[in-house]
């Protein structure tokens, strides 16, 4: 199984937002609605962002949100903050019954 | 609010056997709402998922990874395990155990570093 493409680095000054995309195939992305995405603080454990595509767990605030255009996914981050400066991974259920990671996306708060 | 820790030696020399153990507090592992999973991270790099492990002892492992990786679980113990036979330098890595909802991650323990050197 091939990882997901997301782009290497985005950046953002406080305030504005910034999308994330995360590109599959019809076997993973585009085949199911099971799209999550985390956040990673260097040193530290992923934190889960968002589930089946679009659901915020509790806790995390309405300026993370997710959607789905055929095989891409994408994170949206609203009003940016200094501490949303992280690496961000999508991943997606597959065909196969199997779990594949997107590449990673560092964020960069200017 | 269910907790993961991951436990074993930090260092395996290469050519050997990679033993990881997962130890769940706070919920039973019997739980049909979940399965468990591992995920490793090289450092400086992006995340890899391993494989996973239902209560029933289905796994599923990542194709890449299948024929050296086995996962086991121990409901008597809570606990679930991961083996990584043949490891060499590649495999070093923080070594990540999840809890998984609606079949993808969703809880992590904090990660373990192993190192493959001799």
């Amino acid at each position: 199984q091939s990882a997901l493409t997301q782009p290497p680095s985005v950046s953002g000054s406080p305030g504005q937002s910034v999308t994330i995309s995360c590109t599959g195939t019809t076997s993973d992305v585009g085949g199911f609605d099971r799209v999550s995405w985390y956040q990673q603080p260097p040193g530290t454990a992923p934190k889960l962002l968002i589930y089946e595509v679009s659901y915020r767990p509790s806790g995390v605030p309405d300026r993370f949100s997710g959607s789905k255009t055929g095989n891409t996914a994408s994170l949206t981050i609203s009003g940016l903050q200094a501490e949303d400066e992280a690496d961000y991974y999508c991943s997606s259920y597959t065909i196969i019954s199997t779990v594949v990671f997107g590449g990673g996306t560092k964020l960069t708060v200017l | 609010q269910m907790q993961l820790q991951e436990s074993g030696p930090g260092l395996v020399k290469p050519s050997g056997t990679l033993s990881l153990t997962c130890t769940v507090s706070g919920g039973s592992i019997r739980s049909s709402t979940y399965y468990w999973g591992w995920i490793r991270q090289p450092p400086g790099k992006g995340l890899e998922w391993v494989g996973g492990i239902y209560s029933t002892g289905a796994t599923y492992y990542n194709p890449s990874l299948e024929s050296r990786v086995t996962i086991s679980i121990d409901t008597s113990k809570n606990q679930f395990s991961l083996k990584v036979n043949s490891v060499a330098a590649a495999d070093t890595a923080v070594y990540y155990c999840a809890r998984h909802a609606r079949l993808l991650p969703d809880q992590w323990g904090q990660g373990t570093l192993v190192t493959v050197s001799s």
